[in-house]
């Protein structure tokens, strides 16, 4: 079965540093996204991204938060000087086919543990 | 954007049938009620989706009543490998799906 692999599995950097996480989506997935989760906390939408472009962000994507797709296959997310509070699981979530009705139905990754120091 | 309610939390012996119901008042008319499963440490996995009346995979069911203000999910003979955090989300058209805090199944041997 297709599935969304990130990388790495687990991250640790220094406050201040850049990051980059990274992800390959279900191939003929036209929908892209990421959602973190704070250990015990909700899973959080963060991006979607459609068409190369974003098409929705939350509150917590500000300025030091990027996305991008650089190629046919990865999809990464860009955290360019880390605080502590970015310390989470990040997930990786694709969708499929064109939205003709019906609820999306994402596909996730196993995810990024990112630990701030 | 439906708002949910659903038990914090469950607690079902192995082998039984558990059914965990969520209640989304003001859902749209054109959303659909999907349910994800979140193991520990890893990502949310869709496990059933559907519109109204009674959707089964071999997974799950999934029961939607006429007015759609609530919708059940049923685990035939639950096993320990079910405990989880299940996700009940109503969404449709271009809404991004949204996670609430779901119901956290604990299977008991």
């Amino acid at each position: 079965e297709p599935e969304v692999t990130q990388t790495p599995s687990h991250q640790v950097t220094q406050m201040g540093q850049e990051v980059i996480l990274r992800c390959v989506p279900i191939s003929n997935h036209l929908y892209f996204y990421w959602y973190r989760q704070i250990l015990g906390q909700k899973v959080e939408f963060l991006v979607s991204f459609y068409n190369n472009e974003i098409s929705e962000k939350s509150e917590i994507f500000d300025d030091q938060f990027s996305v991008e797709r650089p190629d046919g296959s990865n999809f990464t997310l860009k955290i360019r000087s880390t605080k502590l509070e970015d310390s989470a699981m990040y997930f990786c979530a694709s969708s499929g086919t064109l939205r003709q009705g019906g609820g999306e139905k994402l596909f996730f990754g196993s995810g990024t543990q990112l630990s701030v120091l | 954007l439906a708002k949910t309610t659903q038990p914090i939390s469950m607690d079902s012996y192995e082998g039984q049938e558990v059914n965990i119901t969520c209640s989304h008042n003001n859902i749209a008319t054109n959303d659909y009620i999907t349910w994800y499963q979140q193991f520990p440490s890893q990502g949310p996995r869709f496990i059933i989706q559907g519109y109204k009346t009674k959707v089964t995979n071999e997974v799950a069911s999934l029961f939607i009543p006429a007015d759609r203000k609530s919708s059940t999910l049923s685990l035939p003979r639950v096993s320990l490998s079910d405990t989880a955090v299940y996700y009940c989300i109503p969404s449709g058209g271009y809404q991004k799906v949204t996670f609430g805090t779901g119901t956290k199944l604990q299977v008991i041997p």
